[in-house]
């Protein structure tokens, strides 16, 4: 089945901890983004990448960094330096232009 | 730049009402306008999309037209069921590789 998976779905850690979120895809695409969710909000863009070993800043990046070593895989790290990262964060990917994005289930940080 | 606006929610409805969130845009070119539906704890998907002006998108019974003159993409259904409970996110694209601008969605909750 192809798809899109993120890991864990739940994330707790202590203030002052980076923490890494995995995001892996096996349908070839080359796009891939990183969003954050906040309750009751919309999406807000921190990542995006769409080739490998190349990512651009979205709109809320401060406090986060991502790699893209391999197609298939775009983790997002929540850095120390991230003011509230308590969030749900959603990864997608999109195979091309005016095609769908393809989510992840999300993992649901919180941090104590 | 481009930007999506929704109607806030939430909405609330008795099963089978006629549901209608309005979806309005301003975009930059020509985009490609999207549905998406998240349920409780869950990514988001696909619900409906349309590439083109007068282009009507459709799915499980709800429906979209594609409406340049209006700017806008209204999501109808003409009989709401307690599943259908969800926050709907209109989006578009103009971007030749998909990146998404997304409305700050809207919670229908259907009671039954």
């Amino acid at each position: 089945d192809g798809g899109i998976t993120q890991s864990p779905k739940y994330l707790f850690r202590k203030e002052g901890q980076n923490v890494t979120l995995s995001c892996e895809q096996n349908l070839n695409h080359d796009a891939m983004y990183w969003y954050r969710q906040d309750p009751g909000q919309g999406l807000r863009l921190i990542y995006y990448s769409q080739i490998v070993n190349d990512f651009q800043k979205g709109d809320i990046a401060e406090g986060y960094s991502v790699s893209r070593e391999k197609k298939e895989s775009f983790p997002l790290t929540v850095t120390s330096a991230q003011k509230n990262p308590t969030a749900f964060y959603l990864c997608a990917s999109i195979g091309g232009a005016r095609t769908e994005a393809f989510f992840g289930q999300g993992t649901r940080l919180t941090v104590v | 730049g481009n930007s999506v606006t929704q109607m806030e929610g939430p909405v609330t409805l008795s099963e089978e009402a006629f549901l209608t969130i309005n979806c309005t845009y301003t975009a930059t070119g020509y985009p490609s306008l999207f549905w998406y539906v998240q349920y409780p704890g869950e990514g988001l998907q696909l619900l409906l999309k349309a590439t083109k002006a007068d282009d009507k998108g459709s799915n499980k019974g709800f429906e979209a037209t594609y409406r340049k003159e209006t700017t806008s993409f209204h999501l109808e259904k003409g009989s709401v069921q307690v599943s259908d409970s969800a926050v709907y996110f209109c989006a578009l694209t103009t971007d030749s590789w998909g990146k998404l601008q997304f409305g700050a969605g809207t919670q229908v909750v259907v009671t039954p």
